[in-house]
């Protein structure tokens, strides 16, 4: 089957800008996460969605970055006003619910890199 | 707050032979999972292996085990046999029942040489 899908692949944007970043989680995945790469870094924890509700959001660096999920389905994370040490390779994963969520494997999307100039 | 630790940024391994990455973590939770993840350079994260704290045996898949140790709070990664498709970042994870976000630590570059 099908798995997470993230558009764009890349994005590079000015300084200021606005973007948009899309996440499509496998289908019945109740649990959808954003996470960010700085380069050479560990992957960041950004926001948690289950289904169309977010109850961590404690990741969000700034009040630029927001975050929206459709239902159980797309998930799209806004960063305003994008700034230079936004550039970093932002990841979407999805995952089943259930009393076993923590040992849930997480599934990964390719990331989008953004890059602000 | 719970944190992960991979102190080496680097390691080598000769193909056919075998490796161990090293990662520490530090939680005061008692019920907890513990996950390594491969993430070769098309980006794609890859989960290799899992560990639930509460099971005292080491978690084996194919050529990828680890060793475990609760008390010192350590999860090393042993690949036997490694290829070349082995190379790639490797992060290990952590994750508790009750927060499922996964705290990751800044990884280890492995490289398999011919």
């Amino acid at each position: 089957g099908a798995g997470v899908s993230q558009s764009p692949s890349n994005k590079v944007t000015e300084k200021g800008k606005d973007v948009e970043l899309r996440c499509d989680p496998i289908s019945g995945h109740t649990a959808l996460y954003w996470y960010r790469q700085r380069l050479g870094q560990g992957l960041e924890f950004l926001i948690y969605f289950q289904g169309n509700s977010a109850p961590d959001k404690s990741g969000l660096p700034s009040d630029r970055f927001s975050a929206e999920r459709t239902g159980e389905s797309v998930s799209t994370l806004t960063i305003q006003r994008t700034q230079q040490e936004d550039s970093a390779v932002y990841l979407c994963a999805s995952s089943l619910p259930g009393l076993l969520a923590g040992g849930n494997e997480q599934f990964f999307g390719p990331g989008t890199r953004l890059t602000v100039l | 707050a719970q944190t992960v630790t991979q102190s080496q940024p680097e390691m080598s391994v000769q193909e056919a032979e075998t490796v161990t990455l090293s990662c520490t973590y530090d939680t005061s939770e008692s019920d907890y999972y513990l996950f390594w993840y491969k993430q070769p350079p098309s980006r794609q994260m890859i989960l290799v292996i899992r560990q639930e704290a509460y099971k005292q045996q080491n978690a084996t898949e194919n050529r990828f085990s680890v060793n475990f140790q609760k008390a010192a709070k350590s999860f090393s990664l042993k690949i036997s046999d490694s290829q070349l498709g082995d190379a790639a970042m490797y992060f290990c994870a952590y994750r508790t029942g009750a927060n499922s976000k996964l705290t990751f630590g800044k990884g280890i570059t492995l490289s398999v040489r011919p």
